[in-house]
């Protein structure tokens, strides 16, 4: 079955640290997202990606990384310079061009500063 | 630019009752509507969308939306609430010349049994 993969599922940071959160689809989509959400903001755009080998900031980039070198794969790096990373991360694909087509999501991942 | 405004972050209602969760949009062109739901924990899944066409979508689980462009809403219906309603609802916007999806902030419904 297509669809998108997180992982993984709860992840724990000690202050710091640099932790990588996973993102993987065989949708075949070119554009793919990370979003944060947190209690009562929705979803925020942190990076998103159109195209292999290339990105844009979103909303909240700082403190972030992304790296788009498969098609697959658009994995977020939350760096020590982010505050405030306790939040439920999500991971979202499309098809790129054109408007009317549904973004999918993965089923996100949980991270927790300890 | 493209938002989305989804007022009233919590929608209570008993079950068996009409369901109704509101979705203003603002867009300079013709825009691409969706509705998502969340359940604890989880990823959002598509509702149901409009592109173009029949102004009235109906999307799984029994739920429905209207496109109204004179008012700018994109409305979520159910004649029905059911228990398994439960859930956190998102709003979303698309255009022709945004491939990014932007979101509202979410309408938690509690369903009372």
């Amino acid at each position: 079955d297509g669809g998108i993969t997180q992982s993984p599922k709860y992840l724990f940071r000690k202050e710091g640290q640099n932790v990588t959160l996973s993102c993987e689809q065989n949708l075949n989509h070119d554009a793919m997202y990370w979003y944060r959400q947190d209690p009562g903001q929705g979803l925020r755009l942190i990076y998103y990606s159109q195209i292999v080998n290339d990105f844009q900031k979103g909303d909240i980039a700082e403190g972030y990384s992304v790296s788009r070198e498969k098609k697959e794969s658009f994995p977020l790096t939350v760096t020590s310079a982010q505050k405030n990373p306790t939040a439920f991360y999500l991971c979202a694909s499309s098809i790129s061009g054109g408007g009317n087509t549904e973004a999918f999501f993965g089923q996100g991942t949980r991270l927790t500063v300890v | 630019a493209q938002s989305v405004t989804q007022l009233g972050s919590h929608v209570s209602v008993s079950e068996g009752a009409l369901v109704l969760l509101r979705c203003n949009y603002s867009s300079s062109v013709p825009p691409y509507l969706f509705w998502y739901v969340q359940y604890p924990n989880q990823g959002l899944q598509l509702l149901l969308k409009y592109t173009t066409g029949a102004t009235l979508v109906k999307g799984i689980n029994g739920f429905e939306a209207e496109f109204k462009k004179s008012e700018t809403s994109f409305h979520l219906t159910k004649p029905s609430a059911h228990m398994s309603d439960a859930a956190e609802y998102f709003c979303a916007v698309r255009t022709g010349g945004s491939y990014i999806p932007t979101f509202g902030r979410g309408t938690s419904l509690i369903v009372h049994p």
